[in-house]
């Protein structure tokens, strides 16, 4: 049981550029989410989608786009990367009948020059 | 703004000793979950705790929740060094869909 897949680990974009982070889970879990996790700021929530065909922003979506593909997919899309978004991006998500847990991947390591 | 605050940011302790942790809040909660970080890894779930619950237990770790004061602690007893970790408690703010992290706390347990 792989849980929660993302890719890729790393990445390094030059301004400008445009890359989307993919994301899968095999749980059947109806939630999906995306954070970014910066040094000494937590993990701070960029989009989330409850269910198939639903996406929502969360704290900081500026910059990003994301995509519900399906139940078991969900994707992050950065237009034209910025060196601010430089970050380690964590995919999530969260079964229905489950009380709010998260289940993680391993994160996406992304470098903007 | 993070949701939740966690005390201290670091903490180094020796092998076998307890540590103790400490998350405050902002707003009104339905739980409050804790959350484990080994370096270079996602998060992994450790317990939750519903606002109306004051006191709950997994293994080695004991987390309390004190709605009035809007905070939790969670103890980890008989510390080993592979409790070496970033801790962060997450609240759902509210809302169940939308976890809300603190800062995290920076455990070192030193053998």
């Amino acid at each position: 049981n792989a849980g929660v897949t993302q890719t890729p680990k790393f990445q390094v974009l030059k301004t400008g550029q445009s890359m989307t982070l993919q994301c899968a889970q095999d749980m059947n879990h109806n939630s999906m989410y995306w954070y970014r996790q910066d040094p000494g700021m937590g993990l701070r929530l960029i989009y989330y989608s409850a269910s198939e065909g639903t996406t929502d922003k969360g704290e900081v979506p500026n910059g990003y786009n994301v995509s519900r593909l399906n139940k078991r997919e969900f994707s992050l899309r950065l237009e034209s990367a910025a060196p601010s978004q430089t970050s380690v991006y964590f995919c999530a998500s969260m079964g229905q009948g489950h009380t709010g847990e998260l289940f993680f991947g391993e994160g996406s390591r992304l470098t903007v020059l | 703004s993070q949701q939740g605050e966690e005390d201290p940011q670091a903490l180094s302790i020796q092998e076998g000793e307890n540590a103790t942790m400490n998350c405050s809040y902002k707003t009104s909660i339905n739980n409050l979950q804790w959350y484990r970080q080994n370096s270079g890894r996602g998060l992994v779930h450790l317990i939750l705790i519903r606002s109306n619950e004051r006191e709950k237990h997994s293994g080695r770790l004991r987390v309390t929740l004190d709605t009035s004061k809007k905070s939790s602690s969670l103890l980890i007893t008989a510390s080993r060094a592979a409790d070496t970790a970033s801790y962060f408690c997450a609240t759902d703010r509210g809302g169940a869909q939308k976890l809300v992290f603190g800062q995290g706390t920076r455990l070192t347990i030193n053998p």
